[in-house]
C-alpha cells in the first residue's frame, strides 16, 4: 500500500523562526519518488521538489531544505527564517513506479507565518 | 499562456444544473488529470489520460464526466451534482514515458472553485 502521513495539520511560527513539516510515507515499492507541493491561497499546487529512492542526498534551495531519510521513511522539509510569504499549505506527496502515474498526497500541512 | 490554466475560478450551480470545466496545458505535457481537493481530505484523483486515452477512474459516480479531445486540453462534465461535490477541482499534467509511467512531476492548474446549491 501507499501511504503519506503528515501528522501536522497547523503551524504557526513567527516571522524569522525556522520551521520544518513533517512527511512520513509508506510504500512496497524499490523504486519510487517523494514531492513537495506549496498552496498559497489562490489554490495552485506550486511544485517545490522532487526526490528519487536512490538519491538520499539532502538538498538546499535558498531558505528551502529537505531531510531524506529512508531508514525512517521521512522526507522532511525545513523553511529557515521564515516569511510571511511561506503562509500556505504544504504538501508532501508519493509516487511509486508500479502503480502508474497515481500520486499519493498527504492532507497537508497548514503553516501561517505571523509577521 | 504557460502552465496550466483552468476555466472558470469559480463557478455555483444547482443540482439540477449542466457545466463544464476546462484545463488546458502549454507545457507539451502526454498526460493529464482531474483531482477533487474537500476540506480535511487529501486529494483525490479522479482520472487519468495517457495520450488522449482514459487509464484510470477513480470508482467516480457517473455525474462527472470527463473529456480529452487532444492532449493539451481536458474538460470535466458536470450534470445532477449533490452538494457534497462543492469543492476544489485542480487538473494537473505531466510527460509520460513510453511505457505510460510518468516521467516527470505533475504540474497543477489554479483550480475551479465548485459550489452545489
Amino acid at each position: 500500500a501507499q501511504k503519506v502521513t503528515q501528522a501536522q495539520t497547523e503551524i504557526s511560527v513567527v516571522e524569522k523562526e525556522d520551521v520544518t513539516l513533517d512527511c512520513v510515507y509508506e510504500t512496497r515499492d524499490t523504486t519510487y519518488y517523494l514531492f513537495w507541493y506549496k498552496q498559497p491561497p489562490s489554490g495552485e499546487l506550486v511544485f517545490l521538489i522532487r526526490r528519487n529512492s536512490f538519491d538520499e542526498q539532502n538538498e538546499i534551495s535558498g531558505r528551502y531544505s529537505w531531510n531524506f531519510q529512508k531508514s525512517t521513511s521521512s522526507f522532511n522539509f525545513t523553511i529557515t527564517a521564515s516569511q510571511v510569504v511561506d503562509s500556505a499549505v504544504y504538501f508532501c506527496a508519493l509516487r511509486g513506479t508500479n502503480t502508474g502515474n497515481q500520486f499519493y498526497f498527504g492532507t497537508g500541512t497548514s503553516l501561517t507565518v505571523i509577521p | 499562456e504557460t502552465g496550466v490554466t483552468q476555466t472558470p475560478r469559480h463557478l455555483v450551480m444547482g443540482m439540477t444544473n449542466k457545466k463544464s470545466l476546462k484545463c488546458e496545458q502549454h507545457l507539451g505535457h502526454n498526460a493529464m488529470y482531474w483531482y477533487k481537493q474537500s476540506a480535511k481530505k487529501p486529494l483525490e484523483l479522479m482520472f487519468v489520460y495517457n495520450f488522449k486515452e482514459q487509464t484510470e477512474n477513480n470508482s467516480v459516480p457517473s455525474r462527472f464526466s470527463p473529456e480529452c479531445p487532444n492532449s493539451s486540453h481536458l474538460f470535466l462534465h458536470l450534470h445532477t451534482l449533490q452538494p457534497e461535490d462543492s469543492a476544489l477541482y485542480l487538473c494537473a499534467s505531466s510527460q509520460v514515458g513510453t511505457s505510460g509511467v510518468s516521467t516527470d512531476t505533475q504540474y497543477f492548474g489554479p483550480g475551479t472553485r465548485l459550489t452545489v446549491l
